[in-house]
């Protein structure tokens, strides 16, 4: 069965710290991968998506994720984070020609200043 | 211009009711999909609206239906309510511009409790 597997499951940084999230999916085909974001209190927001081309792909708020084929990852990525980042974020996949998104657990993210 | 609406935003019920819960999707989007999350979970797919029809169903059962209007706005509707069926249940609007994929655009979702 197509999955998506978020190993971190709650992260605590202080500001300016680097972040890396990790994702990896279970699908043999060609998938659609996606970042979504859910800030206190608010409704889930698209970060960033892959559909083609350039596997390193950049977001809003500075956010970036690389797809690796190979290992079937799409990991999120941000240099210096900020206390407003605090959130929880979710990757998720749909197979190719579909718009089944399916989500990982998600990570919830806690920046202090 | 509006984004995804839904309602109510939270909605208490008995065990074995049957509940409807509404969507209007962004304008300008003609395609409606409802996920639910439970607590702690990721959204889960129940279905994926078009042209009034049922396109495509994740893993859910009958008591799941749902309903899309000449108006795109849709409706999912859960029988026989049970314990298990609390949870956060979200629609997602997109439009269809061909073959795939699209951008999906959640609403604030639907609180719903099954004492």
């Amino acid at each position: 069965a197509q999955s998506v597997s978020q190993h971190n499951h709650h992260v605590i940084l202080s500001e300016a710290a680097s972040l890396e999230l990790g994702c990896n999916y279970s699908y043999g085909g060609t998938v659609n991968l996606f970042w979504y974001v859910q800030y206190p209190g608010q409704h889930l927001q698209l970060l960033l998506k892959y559909f083609s081309g350039d596997p390193l792909v950049k977001g809003i708020k500075g956010f970036e994720a690389e797809f690796i084929k190979s290992k079937f990852s799409f990991n999120l990525r941000k240099p210096s984070v900020q206390w407003s980042d605090t959130a929880e974020y979710f990757c998720a996949v749909t197979p190719y020609l579909t718009d089944k998104l399916i989500f990982g657990t998600g990570t919830r993210l806690q920046v202090f200043p | 211009d509006a984004g995804v609406t839904q309602s109510p935003t939270h909605l208490i019920k008995t065990r074995g009711q049957q509940v409807t819960l509404r969507c209007s999707p962004k304008s300008g989007h003609d395609t409606v999909s409802w996920y639910q999350q439970a607590l702690g979970q990721g959204p889960q797919f129940i279905f994926q609206y078009y042209e009034e029809e049922e396109r495509q169903r994740g893993n859910f059962p009958d008591r799941f239906s749902g309903h899309q209007f000449p108006n795109y706005s849709s409706e999912l509707n859960v029988n026989a309510l049970l314990l298990g069926d609390s949870a956060l249940y979200l629609c997602a609007s997109s439009l269809d511009s061909g073959q795939g994929p699209h951008e999906q655009y959640f609403g604030p979702g639907t609180r719903l409790t099954v004492t």
